[in-house]
């Protein structure tokens, strides 16, 4: 079985603070990947990045930023300078290579950045 | 840059009535997927499709019913609309012809209110 965790349901930010929201998965396979979704309060959910389980690079972009460890099983997201935008519920997702593309979300993290 | 729309984006309604949520992509996917929102966040699976004619229910027992009749067109209905369905409801399609290529977009999402 799958499960990805977010622990922290909420949380607050000033603006230009750095702030990480953690994801916790488990699954027993060996090949799978993991996922970041950003969705405002407008509804959407916006595709934000894909990892594969045997890419363990960081990846940054602009002021994104995302730590792999396998060795833990999480897969944090960082973002530098927040901004006021950067304000929405932020999702990890888990899917494995034989789920039929199915995803496993976490229960998601709101970030309030304020001015 | 993900093509998929959601008709209405509002919709609220009163008990009993039938509703059809529209759901369509221009990206030629041959995966979709619906999701129900709880106003808690967490998102369930209730419905996929990998094609013409295929659907399947998801982890989450819905009385909603699908059809995948054309490959861009994926509409949810309720016959008999109930408070409890009061939702927000996403819909999402991926490529699904490599791993790479499965990553879902998702649309702007339904706001269901059952009065």
């Amino acid at each position: 079985a799958q499960k990805v965790t977010q622990a922290q349901t909420e949380i607050s930010v000033v603006e230009k603070e750095d702030v990480t929201l953690d994801c916790v998965y488990e699954t027993r396979d060996t090949t799978y990947y993991l996922f970041w979704y950003k969705q405002p309060p407008s509804g959407e959910l916006v595709f934000l990045i894909r990892r594969n389980s045997f890419d363990e690079q960081n990846e940054i972009s602009g002021r994104y930023s995302w730590n792999f460890q396998k060795s833990t099983s999480s897969f944090n997201f960082t973002i530098t300078a927040s901004q006021v935008v950067d304000s929405a519920v932020y999702f990890c997702a888990l899917r494995n290579n034989n789920a039929g593309n199915m995803l496993t979300f976490g229960g998601g993290t709101r970030l309030m950045v304020k001015p | 840059e993900a093509d998929i729309y959601q008709t209405p984006r509002y919709l609220v309604i009163g008990t009993g009535k039938k509703i059809t949520l529209e759901c369509s992509q221009t990206m030629g996917h041959d995966k979709m997927y619906w999701y129900q929102q709880d106003p808690g966040m967490e998102l369930h699976l209730i419905h996929y499709s990998y094609g013409v004619n295929s659907t399947e229910k998801g982890d989450l027992s819905s009385e909603s019913t699908v059809s995948r009749i054309r490959t861009e067109h994926f509409p949810l209905t309720l016959e008999s609309a109930r408070p409890s369905h009061t939702s927000q409801y996403l819909c999402a399609s991926s490529a699904g012809t490599s791993p790479v290529a499965e990553t879902q977009y998702f649309g702007p999402g339904t706001r269901l209110l059952v009065l």
